[in-house]
């Protein structure tokens, strides 16, 4: 089965803080996502990857970043937090050539 | 633009009944669909998937079928059970080739004992 996971269930941080979110996943998969999931928006991308160091926007990138130095591994970064990045933030991989994507439990984060 | 929607937002069947969830979508050019189910509180699990060259696949206890025509997507759950109670969404990849996926909102379904 494939195994991605999530380096923290809940965060709590405050307004201006840097804050990373590590996903590592043990399937090989070339691709890996950033979603997060606010109540009545559904699941939006945030960033994603094709391959080591390969980065593509997707539809609200703005306030975050992202690294991947390692295929297993995906971070998302906010560079200085804010209020309005409190939400449940999944993150996802998938093979290079396949569309189904399989998602981490996921991290709440609430920003003060 | 076109995106993926859901005609309804809630559903609640008793234990040992069928569901049937809805999905509606507007982008001719998807040639992949996905069901995923999310429990509270924990990420979205994958449940079943067809592609548009498709009309049916069924899997265990659950079948998607789809209608290109109206473009109407559907999760059917057969014999209900409570630990089925979750959201449930569809998603769809419009034919590009970066395999992103557009996904519905979500319908919560709730099964009553």
């Amino acid at each position: 089965d494939v195994k991605v996971t999530q380096s923290s269930r809940y965060l709590v941080k405050r307004t201006g803080e840097k804050v990373f979110l590590e996903c590592v996943q043990d399937m090989d998969h070339e691709n890996m996502f950033w979603y997060r999931q606010d109540p009545g928006l559904g699941l939006r991308l945030i960033y994603f990857s094709y391959d080591v160091k390969m980065k593509e926007k997707g539809d609200i990138p703005e306030g975050y970043s992202v690294s991947r130095e390692k295929k297993e591994r995906f971070s998302l970064i906010l560079e200085s937090a804010s209020t309005n990045q409190t939400s449940m933030y999944l993150c996802a991989s998938s093979q290079h050539d396949e569309e189904t994507q399989y998602f981490g439990p996921g991290t709440r984060l609430l920003v003060l | 633009g076109e995106s993926v929607g859901l005609h309804l937002p809630t559903l609640s069947v008793q234990e040992g009944d069928n569901s049937i969830i809805n999905c509606a979508y507007s982008n001719s050019a998807s040639d992949y669909f996905i069901w995923y189910k999310q429990e509270s509180g924990k990420g979205p699990q994958f449940i079943i998937d067809i592609r548009s060259n498709m009309d049916k696949r069924q899997g265990q206890r659950v079948t998607v079928l789809l209608n290109k025509t109206v473009k109407h997507l559907s999760l059917q759950i057969a014999a209900t059970q409570p630990g089925d109670s979750a959201v449930y969404f569809c998603a769809e990849n419009s034919g590009g080739s970066n395999y992103k996926l557009t996904f519905g909102k979500g319908t919560l379904l709730t099964v009553n004992p």
